[in-house]
């Protein structure tokens, strides 16, 4: 199926610091959504966006849709331990393609924060 | 509680064994999904489900069946062709799959199976 580039693979940051991921692909979609995964844990969603060029928070964390409907980035402000864990992205394609009703993920960001 | 209730948590297999992964959602969601996730591994889906009595293949699902009889109720059998059954399962759910908040899909806990 149609592929999510998710970026950074893995984050190593410091207690307080700031975070940003991002996700790209070459195709249009019309949702996106982003999730954290606990080790051992089903993805909780973290916030979902329905329209192109939306800006969204939720607590420290802020997403946005791109413009161009092809990209989507999350950002973490003042990172704490509880933060740690798998972020993925996740796209509903707008047309024909991609797997299981266009809904297509990325492969995710690991998250660690350093003491 | 809404929500998506997998179970067993965990679950070990025998070689040559068929098991059964149980999902049930009370969200009214028409769309059920299997993912298998493999460490270090994105998610990879399995088989889903629009509507009762319908199901659609997904990328692996070789070795896989499922059933839906019921709109709350999305159960995977894991055969004993299945090669390297060992990974953590998700079931997943969603309104629909189209525009808006109908998109939104909800994950289950999760579900270890293990080759013993």
């Amino acid at each position: 199926g149609q592929q999510l580039n998710q970026s950074p693979q893995s984050m190593f940051i410091q207690e307080g610091e700031d975070v940003s991921m991002n996700c790209t692909s070459s195709s249009i979609f019309n949702t996106w959504l982003w999730y954290k995964q606990d080790p051992g844990e089903g993805p909780v969603l973290l916030i979902a966006l329905y329209k192109a060029g939306e800006l969204t928070s939720n607590g420290r964390l802020t997403a946005q849709f791109g413009i161009t409907r092809k990209d989507s980035f999350l950002n973490i402000s003042a990172s704490i331990p509880s933060d740690v864990g798998i972020y993925f992205c996740a796209g509903q394609l707008l047309g024909p393609g991609g797997g299981a009703d266009g809904l297509t993920f990325g492969k995710g960001t690991h998250l660690i924060i350093q003491p | 509680d809404g929500g998506i209730t997998q179970s067993p948590k965990y679950l070990f297999r025998k070689e040559g064994q068929n098991v059964t992964l149980s999902c049930e959602q009370n969200l009214n969601h028409d769309a059920m999904y299997w993912y298998r996730q493999d460490p270090g591994q994105g998610l990879r889906l399995i088989y889903y489900s629009q509507i009762v009595n319908d199901f659609q293949k997904g990328d692996i699902a070789e070795g896989y069946s499922v059933s839906r009889e019921k709109k709350e109720s999305f159960p995977l059998t894991v055969t004993s062709a299945q090669k390297n059954p060992t990974a953590f399962y998700l079931c997943a759910s969603r309104r629909r799959a189209g525009t808006g908040s109908g998109n939104t899909i909800y994950f289950g806990e999760g579900s270890w199976l293990t080759v013993v």
